[in-house]
């Protein structure tokens, strides 16, 4: 069936170095992908959103890419920070599906 | 500025017990969806609500029904709770029409003894 899968379970990465959190999906028809972070004991939250028909969106510290050929999307933070530390999952969607299909997210701990 | 709020926050259930996690969002959303999130597992969809009187299955519907009781309000239902049902329950929603960005609660933490 479909699924959206994380390379890693666990990132660590010093403080002030880059981050980058991999996602491999399945379904060729998704369109839609976004990036959560999800503290300890909330919701998860939006980090930043890419259509099938960008390559590359960027936002404050983020970076998403997306590779159609391969199925494979990744999330790079820049000069990450303590305040990165979360699990951080990836989603699918295809347009007239209403579906939302995450992965099983990727820890990152910044070290001091 | 409530967004998506759930109700209740924490509940111990027997197995066999039922109850319904309550749903409600104030941002004039079509479509609402339920998760559960099991250590490991990530996120796996349950129900979802494309729009006012339509719901459909996820990943995982067994055990759980849903209601869309109107816009604002998706509560999903466990009629005879069972251990397997410890969990983790997010609500979330989003516009329909344009694929975008899920709001999600705070979330409902469930144990099945």
């Amino acid at each position: 069936g479909e699924s959206v899968g994380l390379h890693l379970p666990t990132l660590s990465v010093q403080e002030g170095d880059n981050s980058i959190i991999n996602c491999a999906y399945s379904n060729s028809a998704s369109d839609y992908f976004i990036w959560y972070k999800q503290e300890s004991g909330k919701g998860p939250q939006f980090i930043i959103d890419i259509r099938s028909n960008m390559d590359k969106r960027q936002g404050q510290r983020v970076t998403v890419l997306l590779n159609k050929t391969v199925k494979h999307l990744s999330l790079q933070i820049a000069a990450t920070q303590p305040g990165d530390s979360a699990v951080y999952f990836c989603a699918g969607s295809t347009s007239g599906t209403y579906k939302y299909i995450f992965g099983t997210g990727t820890r990152l701990k910044v070290l001091a | 500025n409530a967004g998506v709020t759930q109700t209740p926050k924490f509940q111990v259930l027997k197995t066999g017990q039922s109850m319904t996690l309550q749903c409600a969002q104030d941002m004039n959303h079509n479509s609402m969806y339920w998760y559960r999130q099991d250590p490991g597992m990530g996120l796996r969809l349950i129900y979802y609500s494309a729009s006012e009187g339509t719901t459909d299955k996820g990943e995982v519907p067994n055990g759980y029904n849903v209601s869309r009781l109107n816009k604002r309000e998706f509560s999903l239902r466990l009629e005879s709770a069972a251990p397997s049902q410890t969990s983790v329950y997010f609500c979330a929603s989003t516009v329909t029409g344009v694929t975008g960005e899920l709001f999600f609660g705070e979330g409902s933490r469930l144990t099945v003894l």
